[in-house]
C-alpha cells in the first residue's frame, strides 16, 4: 500500500514560534494532500487541501496566516504553524490522495508551552 | 450544515463476541463512505469502504452495510479481537461541484475489547 510519512513526530516549542511540519507520500505522488487537525478524544476536522502548484483551500475558521501550507513537490506538503500560542497545540494529521483512496500520515504531536 | 456522525460513542465487546458500529449520514447525496480504524497516537487507517450503489461489502472479518433509505452505515467485526481496540470513524469521500475531493469524518466511536 502507499505509505506516508510525516515529520517530526512530536514537537514541543515556546509560544510565539513557528513550527514547521512536513507530509511525504514515500511511493506514489500526490497532486493533492489533506491537513487535519484533532483534539484528545474529538474526530478529526479538516483544516485545508493543499494542491501541488497552487496555493491551499482553506476550510471555513482556519486562518491562513496562521497554517501557512506549501505544497512543494508531488510527494511533499509543509503545514507551518506561526507564532504558535498554546491552543495551537494539538494533533496535526496529513494525507495524500491517490485516486480516490487517500492515505494518512502518523500524525505530528504539537504541544506549545 | 450537513454532516455524518455516529449514534454510540463508546462500545464494550467480549473477546470473540461480534461488534456492530453505527453511523448516520444526512448527505443523501453522498455516493462514498469509508470505515477508518485509529489506535491512540496514530492516524487513521483505512478498514473497508463502499459506494452508494451498494448495500453490503464484505473484508476480512469486516462487513460494512449501507441502508441509504435510512441514510445508515454500519461496521460489523466478527469475533472481535483485542487488537481491534481503536476509535473507529466513518467518513465520507466526496467531490462538491468544482471542488477537489475531501474526506469529511464522522464524531468516532471508542471501541474497548474485554479479554
Amino acid at each position: 500500500g502507499a505509505v506516508v510519512s510525516q515529520h517530526p513526530s512530536r514537537v514541543i516549542c515556546k509560544s510565539g514560534t513557528s513550527v514547521k511540519i512536513e507530509c511525504r507520500s514515500l511511493d506514489f505522488q500526490a497532486t493533492t494532500m489533506f491537513w487535519y487537525r484533532q483534539f484528545p478524544k474529538k474526530s478529526l476536522m479538516l483544516m485545508a487541501t493543499s494542491n501541488e502548484g497552487s496555493k491551499a483551500t482553506y476550510e471555513q475558521g482556519v486562518e491562513k496566516d496562521k497554517f501557512l501550507i506549501n505544497h512543494a513537490s508531488l510527494t511533499l506538503s509543509t503545514l507551518t504553524v506561526t507564532s504558535a500560542h498554546p491552543e495551537d497545540s494539538s494533533f496535526y494529521i496529513c494525507s495524500a490522495s491517490r485516486d480516490e483512496e487517500q492515505f494518512f500520515g502518523p500524525g505530528t504531536r504539537l504541544t506549545v508551552l | 450544515g450537513e454532516s455524518v456522525g455516529l449514534h454510540l460513542p463508546t462500545l464494550s465487546v467480549q473477546e470473540g463476541d461480534n461488534s456492530i458500529i453505527n453511523c448516520a449520514y444526512s448527505n443523501s447525496a453522498s455516493d462514498y463512505f469509508i470505515w477508518y480504524k485509529q489506535e491512540s497516537g496514530k492516524g487513521p487507517q483505512f478498514i473497508i469502504d463502499i459506494r452508494s450503489n451498494m448495500d453490503k461489502r464484505q473484508g476480512q472479518r469486516v462487513t460494512v452495510l449501507l441502508n441509504k433509505t435510512v441514510k445508515h452505515l454500519s461496521l460489523q467485526i466478527a469475533a472481535t479481537q483485542p487488537g481491534d481496540s481503536a476509535v473507529y470513524f466513518c467518513a465520507e469521500n466526496m467531490a462538491p461541484p468544482g471542488g477537489y475531493q475531501k474526506v469529511t469524518f464522522g464524531t468516532g466511536t471508542k471501541l474497548q475489547v474485554i479479554p
